[in-house]
């Protein structure tokens, strides 16, 4: 089965500071591709960053970087000067060997003034 | 380019009843998928289309179901309406490759009293 795994349901940052989230998964694939999307109050599911398995380099997106260890099969998210716009639901997911996502149960993020 | 839209963003039901939720994609994408998201089973995938065909299933009973029309909009029916079918119904779009990001729309919330 292929599985996401998101460890903290919740977390709570400081604005300014930088807040890292877990992520790991299960899968037998070599090949695949792993997102972070984020999900703010109003539902609205939007892509933060994604990583392609087979490219070693970490993926970066403005604030947004992920850590990518595919033997450890953890995909990280740190979210740097976290700003009161970053308050969302955090949301990993990957396409192992379809064209469907499969998600992890996310993390809720709270960036305090 | 417009994005992913979705029709109703808001549907009260009650149990026994149908319904017909709507998808159109972000143009030149041909491929639709859809997601139910509920508090206690998270994200789960109900179903893709592709080009007008149905191309990967989740594990929903038949009365979810779905179709793709000539120019990818999408619908999604679910008959016989069960309580736990309320939930909010997202659906994402991408050009069908594997390799492509999926970009959701805004959700359709529903309630099934």
């Amino acid at each position: 089965a292929q599985t996401v795994t998101q460890s903290q349901p919740e977390m709570s940052v400081q604005e300014a500071e930088t807040v890292t989230l877990s992520c790991t998964y299960d899968t037998s694939e070599n090949n695949y591709y792993l997102f972070w999307y984020k999900q703010p109050p109003s539902r609205q599911m939007i892509l933060v960053i994604r990583q392609e398995a087979y490219k070693q380099q970490n993926a970066t997106e403005n604030r947004f970087s992920v850590n990518f260890q595919k033997a450890a099969k953890s995909f990280s998210l740190k979210i740097s000067d976290s700003q009161l716009g970053d308050t969302a639901m955090y949301f990993c997911a990957f396409t192992p060997n379809d064209y469907k996502l499969s998600f992890g149960a996310g993390t809720t993020v709270t960036v305090r003034a | 380019k417009a994005g992913v839209t979705q029709t109703p963003r808001y549907l009260i039901k009650t149990r026994g009843q149908q319904v017909t939720l709507s998808c159109s994609p972000i143009s030149g994408h041909r491929s639709v998928s859809w997601y139910q998201q509920t508090p206690g089973q998270g994200l789960q995938f109900l179903f893709e289309y592709f080009s007008e065909t149905q191309r990967n299933k989740g594990n929903f009973p038949g009365r979810f179901s779905g179709r793709q029309f000539s120019n990818s909009r999408s619908e999604m029916n679910v008959s016989t309406l069960e309580l736990g079918d309320s939930a909010l119904y997202l659906c994402a779009s991408s050009s069908g490759t594997r390799t492509e990001t999926q970009y959701f729309g805004p959700g359709t919330r529903l309630l099934v009293l």
